[in-house]
């Protein structure tokens, strides 16, 4: 079975630049989720969608980041105008609903110099 | 936020169990208890979860205390593989709050 796959894996820009990144979820699952891991700390949920609607988006700095997940399937995640404090990895989750074991992406990994 | 205290870090023997705690002495009567972990460079991997009575999979078992206010999480035999960061989080088991709050966790190293 397919996991969670994300792009671009690395990513580095400069700060005040535009940046986005991409998640598909397992097939099927209707739940999707951007977390925000920091180097040193446990993810931050940023986002949870339920199909192409959104469930939580309390924690996501709305004047910067954005994200959309068109059709209910893959989704993606933007970041403008990037800021150095972003610098941190992207990880995209999906559930089949919304209760049950969350898989987790590789992430995406940026850099905001 | 994160309702759990776990130790920050953890060595371990290869082939011995290791044996991780949690504290979650304010847990609610309907939240479970998960535990992920993270090994460098991946994303977190769920590896259990329990309400109240000990489970046990092919990962890992996972003893709660009668109170429900701490637990562990045992690797019977510990390879270099575990070597990971482990979160153990409470969450409660209804729909609409799936998110998971992850904490610090606990660094385990398994040493050869």
């Amino acid at each position: 079975e397919a996991g969670v796959a994300q792009s671009p894996r690395y990513k580095i820009i400069e700060k005040r630049q535009s940046v986005a990144f991409w998640c598909n979820p397992i097939s099927g699952h209707a739940t999707l989720y951007w977390y925000q891991q920091i180097l040193g700390q446990g993810p931050k949920l940023l986002i949870q969608f339920q199909n192409n609607g959104v469930v939580d988006d309390s924690q996501l700095p709305k004047d910067r980041f954005s994200a959309e997940r068109l059709k209910g399937v893959d989704s993606t995640l933007k970041i403008q105008p990037a800021k150095l404090e972003d610098s941190a990895v992207y990880l995209c989750a999906s559930s089949f609903g919304r209760i049950g074991e969350l898989f987790f992406g590789e992430g995406s990994r940026l850099t905001v110099l | 936020d994160a309702k759990t205290t776990q130790p920050p870090s953890m060595d371990c023997a290869e082939g011995r169990a290791a044996n991780l705690p949690c504290n979650h002495s304010t847990i609610s009567g309907n939240e479970y208890v998960y535990w992920y972990r993270q090994i460098h460079s991946q994303g977190p991997q769920y590896i259990i979860h329990g309400l109240k009575n000990n489970e046990t999979n092919e990962m890992a078992s996972l003893i709660i205390t009668e109170d429900r206010k701490s637990s562990t999480l045992i690797l019977p035999h510990a390879t270099l593989r575990d070597t990971a960061v482990y979160y153990c989080i409470v969450r409660p088991y209804q729909t609409g709050a799936n998110n998971l709050f992850f904490g610090t966790g606990t660094r385990l190293t398994v040493i050869p």
